[in-house]
């Protein structure tokens, strides 16, 4: 199993500009979930996913969509960067009575 | 909202001596209290978590113990290791899914 894969993991944006986080897992997990990480804010929910075609927001969805269309996989779209969104970028996914894995995270920057 | 708040910020042991991180909480419908150790440039890694169902957890040289009268929980890392140097986030929920972070401590374990 590969666990969690995110791509890319760097990028540099362009304020204004839009792109879509990739984020895949092949452990056949209902739940999935997207963080970012700022420094000395720990990890703030954006948006989380308890199956396919569900989604629900975090304490931080403004500026963010998702979509889940198959259980592997969870993009997460930017409708317009701001240099607001810059921050690491994490995905992670679950199953029933476990807790979550995380992938190795995209470094976003926002110019 | 659950708010959780972790100390300290920065922890420095030797090798060999325990190490001791702690949270509190404020939802008391929180009921799932995980802890992550993240290594530079890689994403968190579960290390650890409890349930409200229980008092205390082991694994190895690690432990969480809750207090959910004082709506606290603490991370016992005994015998550390430089490999236990890493930054240790808590983490908060009522249903697994909507995880609340604290800030983080970052321990450096001195041969």
């Amino acid at each position: 199993n590969a666990g969690v894969t995110q791509t890319p993991k760097f990028q540099v944006l362009k304020t204004g500009q839009s792109m879509t986080l990739q984020c895949a897992q092949d452990m056949n997990h209902e739940y999935m979930s997207w963080y970012r990480q700022d420094p000395g804010m720990g990890l703030r929910l954006i948006h989380y996913s308890v199956g396919a075609g569900i989604t629900d927001q975090g304490e931080v969805p403004n500026g963010y969509n998702v979509s889940r269309s198959t259980t592997e996989d969870f993009p997460l779209r930017l409708l317009s960067a701001a240099p607001s969104q810059t921050s690491v970028y994490f995905c992670a996914s679950r199953t029933t009575g476990f807790g979550y894995t995380f992938g190795s995270g995209t470094r976003l920057t926002v110019v | 909202g659950e708010n959780v708040e972790q100390h300290p910020s920065t922890l420095s042991v030797q090798e060999g001596d325990s190490a001791v991180i702690k949270c509190t909480y404020s939802d008391s419908a929180s009921n799932y209290f995980p802890w992550y150790k993240q290594e530079l440039g890689k994403g968190p890694q579960l290390i650890i978590d409890i349930r409200s169902n229980v008092g205390e957890k082991k694994d190895q040289r690690i432990a969480v113990t809750l207090n959910k009268t004082a709506k606290h929980f603490s991370l016992h890392i005994t015998e550390t290791q430089p490999e236990d140097s890493a930054v240790y986030f808590c983490a908060a929920s009522i249903d697994t899914d909507k995880l609340i972070f604290g800030t983080g401590t970052r321990l450096q374990v001195f041969p």
